[in-house]
């Protein structure tokens, strides 16, 4: 069983086009987070939620937006992709909020925009 | 602000050889250190954690001791495995636990 299950795994898309990508957590986990990883391996957070309300978002463009209809999801969408958005984005979650909270990460979209 | 800062890679090693990967972080308050790595194609997994000052974190013969006086969390391990060719990752969460924020990762690259 998959604990925390993202999709789809691989995106392939223009510039300037809107997509969305999905996370689903089975764990039964409070916070869910988005973080991004650049070509160098740099990791950084996005977005953070907590009880499906936003704790933090971290200078992301608005064109980045997302959702969190209940607790086990937290999805991403994006409008107008641009080149620099290419990246893998990953999804996490932890039990709850709290410095002493590993998170657990799902396996990554790779995101590609020609 | 917070941030991890993490030796350069790659580090190539032979099977059976000595590990350390250095990490330092500066941070206000007590931050909680964690060890990831990442496989290749896959997402991040915890390695190990520590939540106060001189815990020492281990799993899977890996160890990193949490070193307030050096603000240091260095991960060693005593005779790496091909399997354990991977990009590990030093991370912090402050008080608020808002977010991990993570050094720029090692590269390490074992052979037989």
């Amino acid at each position: 069983d998959t604990a925390v299950s993202q999709t789809p795994k691989y995106l392939v898309t223009q510039m300037g086009n809107d997509k969305s990508i999905k996370c689903e957590q089975n764990l039964g986990h409070d916070t869910m987070y988005w973080y991004k990883q650049d070509s160098k391996k740099f990791l950084k957070i996005m977005f953070s939620y907590n009880n499906k309300e936003l704790i933090i978002n971290e200078t992301v463009p608005n064109r980045f937006s997302p959702k969190s209809p209940d607790k086990a999801h937290l999805n991403l969408h994006i409008n107008s992709l641009e080149l620099g958005d290419s990246a893998v984005y990953f999804c996490a979650s932890s039990q709850e909020q709290g410095r002493n909270q590993p998170q657990h990460f799902g396996d990554g979209t790779r995101l590609s925009i020609l | 602000g917070n941030s991890v800062t993490q030796m350069e890679g790659p580090v190539t090693l032979s099977e059976e050889a000595f590990l350390t990967i250095n990490c330092t972080y500066t941070a206000t308050g007590y931050p909680s250190l964690f060890w990831y790595v990442q496989y290749p194609g896959e997402g991040l997994q915890l390695l190990l954690k520590a939540t106060k000052a001189d815990d020492k974190g281990s799993n899977k013969g890996f160890e990193a001791t949490y070193r307030k006086e050096t603000t240091s969390f260095h991960l060693e391990k005593g005779s790496v495995q091909v399997s354990d060719s991977a990009v590990y990752f030093c991370a912090l969460s402050d008080e608020a636990g808002t977010a991990l924020i993570f050094g720029k990762g090692t590269t390490l690259s074992v052979s037989s």
